[in-house]
């Protein structure tokens, strides 16, 4: 069964400091996968998308990920974390070969603190 | 970049009443839109997926009967909750998608269904 794991349910980092927030995914077929970020009481933004183009994805607020097919991962950076990066971070991966049906990880809630 | 509105934000209401949330797109033609819960501090559980003019797909374990799901236009799909009970209180977003945004989702900004 397909399925998406990150790890890490909550991750705290100091202003200024890298982010790095875990998603690996299982699939027998070539996935699409996103990142989306959620700020409370809202509904989700995409950050970024890998659709079996080029493997490093750039996406908005300095965010950007790479598809690592060897590790069936897909992990979301940023170089300079800012106070308003602070919000709930989803993985997403569809299988049917177009943006249909996405299957959510558990989300990841980032903190950031002075 | 394309726009998906629901009403209403929040609803409150009491047990054994029926509430309708509205997902409307603005700037598109939803051909696809789809309904997720989300329980607090958790991810989004996907309920339905409905194209326009067509009845919607079930994901298994949600009660068709108890969340009516109607696409019956390009703009506007409506999420009825029947008989409404505290434990149907949770957050409800829709997603809609088109050919005209190259069949990516986007997302309301979501409805606070809290059942007393």
């Amino acid at each position: 069964a397909q399925s998406v794991t990150q790890l890490g349910s909550h991750v705290s980092v100091s202003e200024g400091a890298l982010v790095l927030l875990r998603c690996n995914y299982s699939s027998s077929v070539p996935p699409y996968l996103f990142w989306y970020v959620q700020y409370p009481n809202q509904g989700l933004q995409l950050l970024l998308k890998y659709t079996s183009a080029a493997t490093l994805v750039k996406g908005i607020n300095g965010f950007e990920a790479e598809f690592k097919k060897s590790e069936t991962s897909f992990h979301l950076t940023k170089p300079s974390a800012h106070m308003s990066d602070a919000a709930e971070y989803f993985c997403a991966v569809s299988f049917s070969g177009g943006y249909n049906k996405l299957i959510f990880g558990a989300g990841t809630r980032l903190a950031v603190h002075p | 970049g394309a726009v998906v509105s629901q009403h209403p934000s929040r609803v409150i209401c009491k047990s054994g009443t029926s509430v309708k949330i509205e997902c409307r797109s603005l700037d598109f033609q939803a051909t696809t839109m789809f309904w997720y819960r989300q329980f607090p501090k958790k991810s989004l559980m996907l309920m339905a997926t409905s194209n326009e003019g067509s009845k919607a797909t079930y994901e298994q374990g949600v009660e068709k009967d108890k969340f009516l799901i109607n696409h019956a236009s390009l703009t506007l799909s409506t999420l009825t909750v029947t008989s409404a009970h505290p434990e149907d209180s949770s957050f409800y977003i829709c997603s809609a998608t088109g050919t005209g945004v190259k069949n990516e989702q986007f997302f309301g900004p979501g409805t606070r269904l809290t059942v007393l």
